[in-house]
């Protein structure tokens, strides 16, 4: 069965500084699909990121940067010089699609990030 | 161009009654998933309808059930509510797609008293 794990339940910065948001998870499958969402405190998840299987390069979007490793079967989210529009809860997701079409998502419990001034 | 969109936003109902949820998918999405998102937990999938069949469904009792439209939209019953369902349920939509991704909704806070 398929498991996300997000161990950091709640992270307190103060603007500018870094901070990573930590991911592990569990497959079976060889060919799944990993995202980042955030939730404001509106309730909407806004999607952030994808990364499939096949592709463990790293990648960078503006402030964001993200370090996927199979080998650890981890998939970190970082966030550079962090601002107060940055607090809401970050969810790191994983979806198997075996059969090609869209799956269920698998959601870790969720990191609460504040980003005070 | 409009995402998801779900109403109503927030509903309170009396333990034993039935709720229904709307969804309107994105434009050009065909599949709609539900989830379910307790305070302080991350989102718990419900089941998700391609082609107005149920096509996955996660762990949850029969008390929960959906259809889908054939414009695509999508409605969630759940039967006999229990205190615990109170929750969170967003709705998300993607084109029937591996790996796509998907767009959801600001959800349906359910207040069962």
């Amino acid at each position: 069965a398929q498991k996300v794990t997000q161990a950091q339940t709640e992270i307190s910065v103060v603007e500018k500084e870094d901070v990573t948001l930590d991911c592990v998870y569990e497959t079976r499958d060889t060919t799944y699909y990993l995202f980042w969402y955030k939730q404001p405190p509106s309730g909407e998840l806004v999607f952030l990121i994808r990364r499939n299987s096949f592709d463990e390069q790293n990648e960078i979007s503006g402030r964001y940067s993200w370090n996927f490793q199979k080998s650890t079967s981890s998939f970190n989210f970082t966030i550079t010089a962090s601002q107060v529009v940055d607090s809401a809860v970050y969810f790191c997701a994983l979806s198997e699609d075996p059969t090609g079409t869209a799956s269920k998502l698998t959601f870790g419990t969720g990191t609460r990030l504040q980003v005070t001034l | 161009d409009a995402g998801v969109t779900q109403s109503p936003t927030h509903l309170i109902k009396t333990r034993g009654q039935q709720v229904t949820l709307r969804c309107s998918p994105k434009s050009g999405h065909d599949t709609v998933s539900w989830y379910q998102q307790a305070l302080g937990q991350g989102p718990q999938f419900i089941f998700q309808y391609y082609e107005e069949e149920e096509r996955q469904r996660g762990n949850f009792p029969d008390r929960f059930s959906g259809h889908q439209f054939p414009n695509y939209s999508s409605e969630l019953n759940v039967n006999a509510l229990l205190l615990g369902d109170s929750a969170l349920y967003l709705c998300a939509s993607s084109p029937d797609r591996e790996g796509y991704g998907y767009t959801f909704g600001s959800g349906t806070r359910l207040t069962v008293v």
